[in-house]
């Protein structure tokens, strides 16, 4: 079974301008999050998908959204990108069920650059 | 407010000896716990897990405990080996329906031959 998949693996983006950063999950599985990786605040929530509606939202600014497609693929976007944005963005897979079973499957990441 | 806390950022320990990381939680309405290990430029792998009904996990070389009265757990590692050298981190799933963690600030362990 193919593991999760994010495109691209680096990226390097100016100030103010914005990026798409893609997830393709674990084929069944119907639950997409999205989690940013710093330096200073570990691993901090950003959203979940699930058939294509957010489930649950972290605590972060507007600018950061995502969406789902129907075969639960998954993308966010950042808009007018800050340099705190600079961060590795993880996304993970899972079945959807709130289950102590049902664990999360992370892809690589994404390291976004932000100068 | 860091609902879940990993207050040691580093543990060393030597090659065959017993490895203990530590977590603290706020929220006693969690209802499963998670601990995850991750190497540099590699996302998060999932290593054991504990529902709150239970007090012990065992998986081959790693154990997970749950104090629930103190709103703790320790994940041991016995016994450690290089290849154990990595980022652990503990997580709870958020309460709101969903699958998605609330993650410890993660430690670095550090296991020496």
């Amino acid at each position: 079974k193919a593991g999760v998949t994010q495109t691209p693996r680096y990226l390097i983006k100016t100030r103010g301008q914005q990026v798409t950063l893609s997830c393709s999950p674990i084929s069944g599985h119907r639950s997409v999050s999205w989690y940013q990786q710093t330096p200073g605040q570990g691993l901090q929530f950003l959203f979940e998908y699930f058939s294509e509606t957010q489930r649950n939202k972290g605590n972060f600014p507007g600018r950061f959204s995502g969406r789902q497609f129907s075969n639960s693929r998954s993308e966010m976007n950042v808009s007018t990108l800050e340099l705190g944005d600079s961060a590795l963005y993880l996304c993970a897979s899972s079945s959807g069920t709130r289950d102590v079973g049902n664990e999360q499957f992370f892809g690589p990441g994404t390291r976004l650059t932000v100068l | 407010d860091q609902q879940v806390k990993q207050n040691s950022p580093s543990l060393s320990v030597q090659e065959g000896r017993i490895s203990i990381l530590n977590c603290d939680y706020t929220n006693s309405m969690f209802d499963y716990f998670l601990w995850y290990k991750k190497y540099p430029a590699e996302g998060p792998t999932f290593l054991i897990s504990i529902s709150s009904i239970k007090d012990k996990n065992e998986d081959g070389r790693f154990t997970v405990f749950l104090n629930k009265s103190a709103k703790h757990l320790s994940l041991h590692i016995v016994p450690s080996q290089p290849g154990d050298s990595a980022v652990y981190f503990c997580a709870a799933p958020y309460l709101q329906a969903g699958t998605a963690l609330i993650f410890g600030k993660g430690t670095t362990l550090s296991v020496s031959s």
